[in-house]
């Protein structure tokens, strides 16, 4: 089956635009998440939604940033007043709701990713 | 708070050479330990896990041990490819009720030639 995507896959927007990410997980899996990776590090969390509500957004770096996954399934990470330092890879997973996979820790499936330029 | 720290690279192997990534890590509790590989052009994918002490993964010849007395998980391959050619990622997720969340390290290039 169709794994997670993303879209779009390259964006480049000038400092102080607004800008939407889009995610599409794996039809069946309730939890999704936005990772950051910026270069030359690994991915950092950013914000984990079970089913349509962000059960933890401790990851969001300020107030600029928001997510939305408004029918459980497709999510839209929101960028406004983008900064030259938002330029990263955004990266999407989802997986099984841990619950429903007996409490065992569900592997997390990973989009391609979105590079973000702002300049 | 959670952290790991992995060799820096690039790495440069020829083929059929032995390889380790050196991964250590910084967490309480009792963690689960990950190797990711990103492919060029391709997403993050899981290579192999372990979630409790003393536990292997393996996965298309790469291991790595699960080593709480040192705190480290360091991924061995015998016998490289051309294929293996990647960047290589060291993560964990906590224990406990934020388990999902996942840390990584800065990831390891690896070219393997010809």
């Amino acid at each position: 089956g169709a794994g997670v995507s993303q879209t779009p896959s390259n964006k480049v927007t000038e400092k102080g635009k607004y800008v939407e990410l889009r995610c599409d997980p794996i039809s069946g899996h309730t939890a999704l998440y936005w990772y950051r990776q910026s270069l030359g590090q690994g991915p950092e969390f950013l914000i984990y939604f079970q089913g349509t509500g962000a059960a933890d957004d401790s990851g969001l770096p300020n107030d600029r940033f928001f997510a939305v996954r408004p029918e459980g399934s497709v999510s839209t990470l929101k960028i406004q007043r983008t900064e030259r330092g938002d330029s990263a890879v955004y990266l999407c997973a989802s997986s099984l709701s841990p619950r429903l996979a007996g409490g065992l820790k569900s592997e997390q499936f990973f989009g391609p990713g979105t590079r973000l330029t702002v300049l | 708070g959670n952290s790991v720290t992995q060799m820096e690279g690039p790495v440069t192997l020829s083929e059929e050479a032995f390889l380790t990534i050196n991964c250590t890590y910084t967490a309480t509790g009792y963690p689960s330990l990950f190797w990711y590989v990103q492919y060029p052009g391709e997403g993050l994918q899981l290579l192999l896990k372990a979630t409790k002490a003393d536990d292997k993964g393996s996965n298309k010849g790469f291991e790595a041990t699960y080593r709480k007395e040192t705190t480290s998980f360091h991924l061995e391959k015998g016998s490289v490819q051309v294929s293996d050619s990647a960047v290589y990622f060291c993560a964990l997720s906590g224990s406990g009720g934020s388990n999902y969340k996942l840390t990584f390290g800065k990831g390891t290039l690896l070219t393997v030639n010809p």
